[in-house]
C-alpha cells in the first residue's frame, strides 16, 4: 500500500530538549513538505524539498531543521529554539508531474 | 500578500445543502483545492479548480471565480459525517508552496 507515515502519532518532551519528527513516503514522490497547524489556524509551512539534498524555507522555518538525505525520507527537527513548539505537524508529498498534496497522518506534538 | 478568507464556523441540518465560501488575494493563481479535515486527522483531497466554473462530484460541487478571487465549496445532502473542517488552498504561483485558509469548521445537527 502507497502512502505517507509519521510517527509517532503523539509525542511528549520537555522544555530545552531537541526533538526529531518522521516522515516516510513510498509514492516515489520528488516533493515533501512540512506544515504546522495550531487551534483555529490553517496550515502553515516550515520547509519543503523538492529534490534529495536540498530544501527550501517555508514561512515560519525559525526554531526548525530539516534534512533530505533520501527521496523517502523527510524528517523534521524542532529545536529548543522554538518558542511555541506545541503544535499538530503535518508532512505532505507530491509527484513531479502532479498538483495535488498527499498528507500524513500528523504528529501531535506537546512540549511542557 | 497573500491572504486567503474563509467563514470560521457554520452549522447546517442534516439533509441540507451548505455553501462555504473562499476569498483569495495572491500574488499569482495556479489552482484552488478544497480540503476536508476531521478533528485531529490529515486533510484529505475533495477538489481542484484551476479554470472558472463549477465541478460536481456527488454530494460536493466546487466553484471557481478568477475574475473575482473567489471560491465556493457546496454539499448537499448533508449527512453527519460531514461535521469537519473545510480548508481552502491556492497555488499563489508555481506547484511548490501552497496558501491555506484557516479553515471553516462545519457542524451538522440532526
Amino acid at each position: 500500500d502507497g502512502g505517507i507515515t509519521q510517527s509517532p502519532k503523539y509525542l511528549f518532551r520537555k522544555e530545552g530538549q531537541n526533538v526529531t519528527l518522521s516522515c516516510e513516503q513510498n509514492l516515489n514522490h520528488d516533493a515533501m513538505y512540512w506544515y504546522r497547524q495550531d487551534p483555529g489556524q490553517g496550515l502553515r509551512l516550515i520547509y519543503y524539498s523538492q529534490i534529495v539534498n536540498d530544501f527550501q524555507k517555508g514561512d515560519i522555518a525559525e526554531g526548525y531543521s530539516v534534512s533530505r538525505e533520501k527521496k523517502e525520507s523527510f524528517p523534521l527537527t524542532v529545536t529548543s529554539a522554538q518558542k511555541n513548539p506545541t503544535a499538530f505537524y503535518l508532512c505532505a508529498s507530491k509527484g513531479s508531474y502532479s498538483y495535488e498534496q498527499y498528507f500524513g497522518p500528523g504528529t501531535r506534538l506537546t512540549v511542557t | 500578500g497573500q491572504n486567503i478568507d474563509q467563514p470560521t464556523e457554520m452549522t447546517a441540518t442534516e439533509g441540507a445543502i451548505v455553501q462555504i465560501n473562499c476569498t483569495y488575494q495572491t500574488s499569482g493563481f495556479n489552482g484552488l483545492f478544497w480540503y476536508q479535515q476531521h478533528a485531529g486527522e490529515a486533510p484529505t483531497f475533495l477538489s481542484y479548480n484551476v479554470l472558472d466554473g463549477l465541478e460536481e462530484k456527488g454530494r460536493f460541487s466546487s466553484f471557481l471565480s478568477r475574475s473575482k478571487g473567489y471560491s465556493y465549496l457546496l454539499l448537499k445532502e448533508l449527512q453527519m459525517k460531514d461535521s469537519a473542517s473545510y480548508l481552502c488552498a491556492v497555488y499563489p504561483g508555481g506547484y511548490n508552496k501552497l496558501i491555506f485558509g484557516a479553515g471553516t469548521r462545519l457542524a451538522v445537527h440532526p
